[in-house]
């Protein structure tokens, strides 16, 4: 078990709709970061947040979007849901120590079906 | 468990034999690396890192090695076991920044 928490487990939906993916970091971690595992493209950074703020941001849709709150949990959002956004997305965290690379802890994913 | 992916290259071995697995990096700034273990229905597990002023690194029964010559990583894993059978995957991270970038991973699965 790494710490990191994401719900819920799995998550079905219709193409059009929009939907929020939840991720608790392990305790500590300031910095939480989303992935996109599909079959086609592997695991893809989409952004990172640091304490709040957004601090890096990868192959992320204009149709998606972030946030982490106060207590740290961030959410997902994706709207505007499309065939090809069904994925498992992971969130991992880190302590992200300024100027260095930290190790990323995952959580165990989000399995989005969107028919 | 859940398929990772079914597109990915696999590695078919018999329990008790060493595996190779191979990953070449695309960044040449790229200079610190990690291999992770992907289990079906799990997230990416932290395995074994190495920086780029080294070329090999040994761990528990597994080994990297890196040649920065030709931008390639490989784990060595002695002894495989039927329990190391999932998706592994080499990313790689450039100093000063926080992100990591994936490889496309490769299966390995262990007969026993």
């Amino acid at each position: 078990d790494s710490g990191v928490t994401q719900t819920p487990k799995h998550l079905i939906t219709a193409t059009g709709q929009r939907v929020t993916l939840r991720c608790s970091p392990r305790s500590g971690d300031l910095s939480v970061y989303w992935y996109q595992q599909s079959l086609d493209q592997g695991l893809q950074f989409l952004i990172q947040y640091y304490n709040g703020e957004e601090r890096a941001k990868g192959n992320i849709l204009e149709r998606f979007s972030a946030q982490q709150f106060p207590d740290l949990h961030s959410e997902l959002n994706l709207s505007s849901l499309e065939l090809g956004d069904s994925a498992l997305y992971f969130c991992a965290s880190s302590v992200d120590l300024a100027g260095e690379y930290n190790e990323q802890f995952f959580g165990p994913g989000t399995r989005l079906t969107v028919l | 468990g859940e398929s990772v992916g079914l597109h990915l290259p696999t590695l078919s071995v018999q329990e008790g034999d060493n595996s190779i697995i191979n990953c070449a990096y695309s960044n040449s700034a790229s200079d610190y690396f990690i291999w992770y273990k992907q289990e079906s229905g799990k997230g990416p597990q932290f395995i074994i890192d190495i920086r780029s002023n080294m070329d090999k690194r040994q761990g528990q029964r597994v080994t990297v090695l890196l040649n920065k010559t030709v931008k390639h990583l490989s784990l060595q894993i002695a002894a495989t076991q039927p329990g190391d059978s999932a998706v592994y995957f080499c990313a790689e991270n450039i100093r000063g920044y926080s992100t990591l970038t994936f490889g496309k991973g490769t299966m390995l699965l262990v007969s026993p």
